[in-house]
């Protein structure tokens, strides 16, 4: 059974720094694309950031680019996700995805995890 | 970027009835995927590369469409497809973009 656990979330001040962590079981991680995806509260679902298979593409849209890091360690099945110069509206709950193979569609989401940026 | 507009963005249907919520992205794509959502919930894959239904999903579910233009259509409504649904494209062109998503409830 596929399951992705995120953690690290929380409460962080507005310019603070948080880093997020996923970690993946039940499928061959090395193999599969991997992405970040979130949802400020009551809203809808917003692409943070995907990495490929090795780590050596990472792919991001504007509103994160330069803030935010995607990066995998393939030996301990884990995905992270480093948020830099945090901002009020990057709070939202944060998904682990699996990409179904590469740059696509997302075939496993994890709970999710809240960030809450305030001061 | 690619923009994803769904519509309605809210609608009730009764049990039985015959449901289409329609995704328009701004530039063609080559396939659209869709997401429901419970309150509460991670997102499931529903229905991918346009018209493959996710695994589990009743087949009283389709999607359809080509170029800027795909819907997903419930044949008969029931009442545990109450939910909030999301269309997703991803083209070698453009960022991986959601639609605002389209809720929809029991009449």
């Amino acid at each position: 059974e596929v399951q992705l656990v995120e953690s690290g979330g929380g409460l962080v001040q507005p310019g603070r720094s948080l880093k997020l962590s996923c970690a993946a079981s039940g499928f061959t991680f090395s193999n599969y694309y991997m992405a970040w995806v979130r949802q400020a509260p009551k809203k809808g679902l917003e692409w943070v950031a995907t990495i490929s298979t090795s780590g050596s593409r990472t792919y991001y849209p504007d509103s994160v680019k330069g803030r935010f890091t995607i990066s995998r360690d393939n030996a301990k099945s884990s995905l992270y996700l480093q948020m830099n110069s945090l901002k009020s509206e990057d709070t939202a709950t944060y998904y682990c995805a699996r990409h179904a193979g590469s740059y696509d569609w997302f075939a496993y989401w994890g709970q999710g995890t809240l960030v809450t940026v305030s001061s | 970027e690619i923009v994803l507009t769904q519509s309605p963005t809210t609608m009730a249907a009764s049990p039985g009835e015959k449901v289409t919520i329609t995704c328009r992205a701004s530039s063609s794509v080559s396939y659209m995927h869709w997401y429901q959502q419970k309150p509460g919930a991670s997102p499931k894959p529903w229905i991918y590369d346009t018209s493959k239904l996710a695994s589990g999903v009743p087949n009283r579910f389709s999607g359809s469409g080509s170029g800027t233009s795909y819907s997903l259509t419930i044949s008969s409504m029931e009442t545990e497809d109450t939910a909030t649904y999301y269309c997703q494209q991803w083209s070698s062109n453009s960022p991986i973009t959601f639609g605002a998503g389209t809720k929809l409830e029991l009449k």
